[in-house]
């Protein structure tokens, strides 16, 4: 079944510096979404990528999805303490009407920053 | 709009009880999911619904049964609850229509089962 693997599994920044998660799939990908869950919290929609090597910016936060569809990345500049909590990646295959149209989701990235 | 609601927020269980996880969405979105998340762990889906009364397996669906009956509602019964179902459970809720397909998670279920 397709799988999706995202790295590392935590990172520990200092305020101000960058950061970076990476996702893979192994089947390539009809749109690749990311989910942002802060402790203790559910996860929420951040952002969607369809197109092969779309790039997408929300303020500080950069959204790459690779040429193949079968990659993507979530780059945030200058971290800051709100941007703590588990950035998911979540992959979807063709769409279909009526056929579940599930999404894979990576284990996460846990974002912790030290102020 | 409320958004997509779970009940109750926390439970615990002894071995070998039955309990039913709520989940109600007013955005009337035609697709449902019930995921869980282990602790550190990612979502896995245990069962999905297309619509009222189509459900259908996920990944993960052993000792979990669903049932769809309107388009707000999707509960999810544990029957004879085991300690490998302690979990949050995440119920979701999403409209494929022009996009983009995201879902809208409710606030979770944390099970414990002792």
């Amino acid at each position: 079944g397709q799988q999706v693997m995202q790295i590392p599994q935590y990172q520990h920044v200092q305020e101000g510096e960058d950061f970076t998660t990476y996702c893979n799939s192994s089947t390539t990908l009809s749109n690749i979404q990311w989910y942002k869950q802060r402790p203790g919290g559910h996860p929420v929609f951040l952002i969607q990528l369809v197109k092969s090597g779309e790039v997408k910016k929300q303020k500080r936060l950069t959204f790459q999805f690779g040429e193949a569809k079968k990659n993507s990345s979530l780059h945030i500049t200058a971290t800051q303490t709100t941007d703590v909590g588990t950035y998911f990646c979540a992959g979807q295959t063709q769409l279909v009407m009526n056929a579940g149209n599930m999404l894979t989701f990576g284990g996460g990235t846990r974002l912790m920053v030290k102020p | 709009n409320a958004g997509v609601t779970q009940t109750p927020k926390f439970r615990i269980l002894k071995i070998g009880q039955s309990m039913t996880l709520q989940c109600t969405q007013d955005m009337n979105h035609n697709y449902m999911y019930w995921y869980r998340q282990d602790p550190g762990m990612g979502l896995k889906l245990i069962y999905y619904s297309v619509g009222a009364g189509i459900t259908d397996k996920g990944e993960v669906p052993n000792g979990y049964n669903v049932s769809r009956s309107t388009t707000e509602d999707f509960p999810l019964r544990l029957e004879l609850a085991a300690p490998s179902q302690t979990s949050v459970y995440f119920c979701a809720s999403s409209y494929l229509g022009q996009g983009p397909y995201e879902q809208y998670f409710g606030p979770g279920t944390r099970l414990t089962v002792t």
